[in-house]
């Protein structure tokens, strides 16, 4: 069984720019999350995907913003980046009714 | 505003040295307390889930019990290879969406041969 993949794994852009994260579900999950962490903190909540639409939302700008396919995959997005955005994006899928989240490796953004 | 606090930030051991970790947390209704281990620059690794007060879970050298207000994670006999963060994080009723977490800053567990 595939566990949740993301890509790319590490990146780098400069302030101002966009970038997407991409993020693949294990199988047989219907639910993403995304989440952010800097570093030497634990994560926090951006928003979570459910049946192509965001369903919950964390204290994150309208900057950030997301997508979910119809194959559960899943995109995060992030326009005008700011040199705080540099952390490690995590992407974290779950099965129906559980609630137990299952995280990816994550993609590491540094912005310059 | 849920909060969970996870003491102490650092924690270094000798292998075989049992002690356990603390995660103190306030929400307006715990739906669920979770425990995930993480490696450096790894994502987080699921270990436990706890509902209620009295709840205890087994896995290997770790044990995950739980009160009203904290729940601790016990570590019996660790070896190097327990070396990690360990995250806690509770989802809430007042969290709005069904699957988010709120987590502490993390443990940081070294275990010296």
């Amino acid at each position: 069984e595939t566990g949740v993949t993301q890509s790319p794994t590490h990146l780098i852009k400069t302030r101002g720019q966009q970038v997407t994260l991409r993020c693949s579900s294990q199988s047989g999950h219907n639910t993403v999350s995304w989440y952010q962490q800097a570093l030497g903190q634990g994560p926090q909540f951006i928003f979570q995907y459910y049946r192509e639409e965001e369903n919950g939302r964390g204290n994150f700008p309208p900057r950030f913003s997301g997508l979910q396919f119809p194959n559960y995959s899943s995109e995060l997005n992030v326009n005008a980046l700011e040199l705080d955005d540099s952390a490690l994006y995590l992407c974290a899928s779950s099965p129906p009714r559980t609630g137990e989240l299952f995280f990816g490796e994550g993609s590491r953004l540094t912005v310059l | 505003e849920d909060q969970v606090t996870q003491s102490p930030e650092a924690l270094r051991l000798q292998e075989g040295e049992s002690s356990s970790l603390n995660c103190s947390y306030t929400v307006s209704g715990l739906r669920g307390l979770f425990w995930y281990r993480q490696d450096p620059g790894k994502g987080p690794e699921f270990l436990f889930t706890l509902y209620s007060a009295g709840e205890e879970k087994e896995k290997e050298r770790l044990k995950a019990t739980l009160t009203k207000k904290e729940s601790f994670l016990h570590i019996t006999a660790p070896k190097p290879e327990d070396s990690a963060t360990y995250l806690c994080a509770v989802r809430a009723n007042s969290g709005g969406s069904n699957y988010k977490l709120t987590f502490g800053k993390g443990t940081l567990l070294t275990v010296n041969p």
